[in-house]
């Protein structure tokens, strides 16, 4: 168990919709991080967070949309939903922003799109 | 921009036998390499990571792998291979200095036979 939780743990949804998934970081992390994983793409990085203030944000769609919230805990909603969405989304924590702090990764959620 | 090959999507090999995996990337200078295993229903695990020094970098679960500049490659291994180390294998780099946005291999399968 890496301390990190992300709900739900399963989402089927039609397309066109418009689903928000959370995370919430281990105690103390202040870094989140999100993760797209298909067969199509493989592992991509959407987007990262620290202590609430974007940080670096790699192929992440305009449909898509994240924050932290003072509590830092994330959501990553996603819009307009295509079935091309349909993905397996991570969340991971570190304790500060920079590469040299590992990352623990949540158990994701898997997102269905019909 | 970076990019990683994982030239093998699929290995197999007996329990108990040496494992190697291969990964090779594309980069201007040396950037952040990482290892990571993901099992099923899981997310990812880092098992190792190099910044910089020392080319052989030592990780979790009896895991290493070395950092070779000349070929661009940044090769996983093991010495003896277990029942549970089967998962998939991703490697991944970060450009060195900037923000943190890595990019992902394809993955590598791990089937280990009895």
């Amino acid at each position: 168990d890496s301390g990190v939780t992300q709900t739900p743990k399963h989402l089927i949804t039609a397309t066109g919709q418009r689903v928000t998934l959370r995370c919430s970081p281990r105690s103390g992390d202040l870094s989140v991080y999100w993760y797209q994983q298909s067969l199509d793409q493989g592992l991509q990085f959407l987007i990262q967070y620290y202590n609430g203030e974007e940080r670096a944000k790699g192929n992440i769609l305009e449909r898509f949309s994240a924050q932290q919230f003072p509590d830092l805990h994330s959501e990553l909603n996603l819009s307009s939903l295509e079935l091309g969405d349909s993905a397996l989304y991570f969340c991971a924590s570190s304790l500060s922003w920079g590469a040299r702090y590992e990352q623990y990764f949540g158990p994701g959620t898997r997102l269905t799109v019909t | 921009a970076q990019s990683v090959t994982q030239p093998d999507i699929h290995i197999t090999v007996s329990e108990g036998a040496s494992l190697e995996l291969r990964c090779n990337y594309s980069y201007g200078a040396t950037p952040y390499l990482f290892w990571y295993v993901q099992s099923p229903g899981q997310g990812l695990q880092l098992l190792l990571k190099y910044f910089s020094g020392d080319t052989l970098v030592q990780g979790i679960k009896g895991f290493e792998a070395e950092f070779k500049r000349s070929q661009s490659s940044f090769n996983l291994r093991k010495p003896s291979v277990h029942w549970s180390d089967a998962a998939e294998y991703f490697c991944a780099v970060v450009a060195s200095g900037g923000s943190y946005i890595p990019t992902f291999g394809r993955g590598t399968s791990l089937i280990v036979h009895p």
